[in-house]
């Protein structure tokens, strides 16, 4: 069964400082892997989205890692912001089988304090 | 603001009743996803919709169904209802008909259900 995991499950860290998310997965063979913020009660807001053969793409503060050989992402945050608390989803599509096969992870819960 | 609208924003009801939920995608996308997320829960796929016809089942429940009409707007009908569906339903849309393309999807900001 595909399977995303993300860690940690949450954090708290200091507003300026940087921090980095991970998202691990078991989908085989990959297509895409997607990045989304979600801040609390509103919809996921798209941050990236890397292909199986891009190992990094930037969003402003936002950058992604892709490691597909290792089935690794990680999400980095640079001199976080207040307006970055939120939830960070890890999402990843197959590259075969329809919608239903995206494997979504439960995200990591980021609050960043003053 | 993503483009894509949702009502209505909350939706108060009691167990047992039917209640219908409404997305408009954005302009010029032919793809509607439903997703519900309960209370400090992950995202879970519901369905999709591409140009009217039903692409993709996800974990919906029987007791729920969804449509999608001519003019691309989509609604999705929660009957019978427990406790355990009270959740926020979001609704997002794409141009394409999704599974592996690396498409853009934008979300709706959701309506939050309570059933009491």
């Amino acid at each position: 069964k595909n399977q995303v995991e993300q860690s940690p499950q949450s954090l708290i860290i200091l507003e300026g400082k940087n921090c980095t998310l991970q998202c691990n997965y078991t989908v085989s063979p990959f297509s895409n892997l997607r990045w989304y913020k979600q801040d609390t009660g509103r919809g996921p807001v798209s941050l990236t989205i890397m292909t199986f053969s891009e190992n990094t793409k930037s969003n402003g503060r936002y950058t992604a890692t892709l490691d597909a050989d290792t089935k690794q992402s990680s999400l980095h945050i640079t001199a976080s912001q207040l307006s970055d608390s939120a939830s960070y989803i890890c999402v990843v599509s197959p590259s075969s089988g329809g919608y239903q096969k995206v494997t979504f992870g439960t995200g990591t819960k980021l609050q960043v304090i003053p | 603001d993503s483009g894509v609208t949702q009502t209505p924003k909350h939706l108060i009801t009691a167990t047992g009743q039917r209640v219908t939920l409404r997305c408009s995608p954005r302009s010029g996308d032919l793809s509607v996803y439903w997703y519900q997320q309960s209370l400090d829960q992950g995202l879970q796929f519901l369905i999709q919709y591409y140009n009217g016809e039903e692409r993709a089942k996800g974990n919906i429940l029987e007791r729920f169904s969804a449509q999608q009409f001519p003019d691309l707007h989509s609604e999705l009908n929660l009957s019978s209802l427990e406790l355990g569906d009270s959740a926020l339903y979001f609704c997002a849309s794409s141009p394409h008909p999704g599974g592996a393309s690396s498409y853009e999807q934008y979300f709706g900001p959701g309506t939050r259900l309570t059933v009491t």
